[in-house]
C-alpha cells in the first residue's frame, strides 16, 4: 500500500513568489493536515480538511491556504514568501486518531 | 506557550539498555496521545498511542505510560538498538481535533553499539 506521498521533495523559492505544494493521501483517508516544521521544533498545525471541508487552521497568516479536492488529494499554498518560511512542510492523513505522514517538503525561501 | 513539552533535548543510552523519553502536557484536554519517531530527511513515523481511559499501552520493545494527574506520560523502549538512534516527538490532540496535533520540540536518543 502507498503511504501518503508528497511532492515535490525540495523545492527554493525567491522571497515574495508564490509555492504550491501537493499531498496525497493514503487510500481510504478522508482528513488530511498540513504541518510546518523548523528546524529544532516540533511540526506545527497549519491545517486540517475533511471530506473538502475545512475542520481547523492554526495560527498561521492568510497568505497561507490550502484545499482538498474529490479524490482527497490536497494543496497547500503559500503566497508572498518570506525568508521564515523556510521549513519541512509535511503532509499527514488519518482515519481516525494515528495521524500518518508523507516524507515532505523541504521549502527553501533565498 | 508550550502545550507539550519534552524538557530533555537529548539522551543516550547503551544498546541493549532501557530509553526512557519522558513528555509533560498543560491541557486538560487531551486525550490522546502519541509517539512518533523521524529520521533526517523522512516524515515522522508513528510508533505507538495511548488513550486517556488508559494508562499503559505496549507494542513489542516498546511501552508509553500514561499519569494524568501528573500531567505526564513516557515513553520505554526496552531493549534499545542502534537502529533506534531517531528524534522522537511526543503528540497530543483531544476529542472533536481528530488529526490536529500538538507536537513538543522532540529528543534526540542516540544508542550506543
Amino acid at each position: 500500500d502507498a503511504g501518503v506521498t508528497q511532492s515535490p521533495t525540495h523545492l527554493i523559492k525567491t522571497r515574495g513568489q508564490h509555492v504550491t505544494l501537493r499531498c496525497s493521501p493514503i487510500s481510504g483517508h478522508k482528513s488530511v493536515s498540513w504541518y510546518q516544521q523548523v528546524l529544532g521544533q516540533g511540526p506545527q498545525f497549519i491545517f486540517q480538511y475533511y471530506e473538502k471541508e475545512e475542520r481547523g487552521r492554526g495560527n498561521f497568516p492568510d497568505r497561507f491556504s490550502a484545499r482538498q479536492f474529490p479524490n482527497y488529494s490536497s494543496e497547500l499554498n503559500v503566497n508572498a514568501l518570506l525568508l521564515g518560511d523556510s521549513a519541512l512542510y509535511l503532509c499527514a492523513s488519518s482515519l481516525r486518531g494515528e495521524a500518518f505522514f508523507g516524507q515532505g517538503t523541504r521549502l527553501t525561501v533565498v | 506557550d508550550q502545550q507539550v513539552k519534552q524538557n530533555s533535548p537529548s539522551l543516550s543510552v547503551q544498546e541493549g539498555r532501557i530509553s526512557i523519553l519522558n513528555c509533560d502536557y498543560t491541557n486538560s484536554m487531551f486525550d490522546y496521545f502519541l509517539w512518533y519517531k523521524k529520521y533526517p530527511a523522512e516524515g515522522p513515523t508513528f510508533l505507538i498511542s495511548i488513550s486517556s481511559i488508559k494508562d499503559k499501552n505496549e507494542d513489542g520493545r516498546f511501552t508509553v505510560f500514561l499519569n494524568k494527574s501528573a500531567k505526564h506520560l513516557s515513553l520505554h523502549i526496552v531493549p534499545s538498538q542502534p537502529g533506534d538512534s531517531a528524534v522522537y516527538f511526543c503528540a497530543a490532540s483531544w476529542a472533536g481535533a481528530n488529526s490536529k496535533l500538538t507536537f513538543g520540540k522532540g529528543i534526540t536518543l542516540s544508542v550506543r553499539p
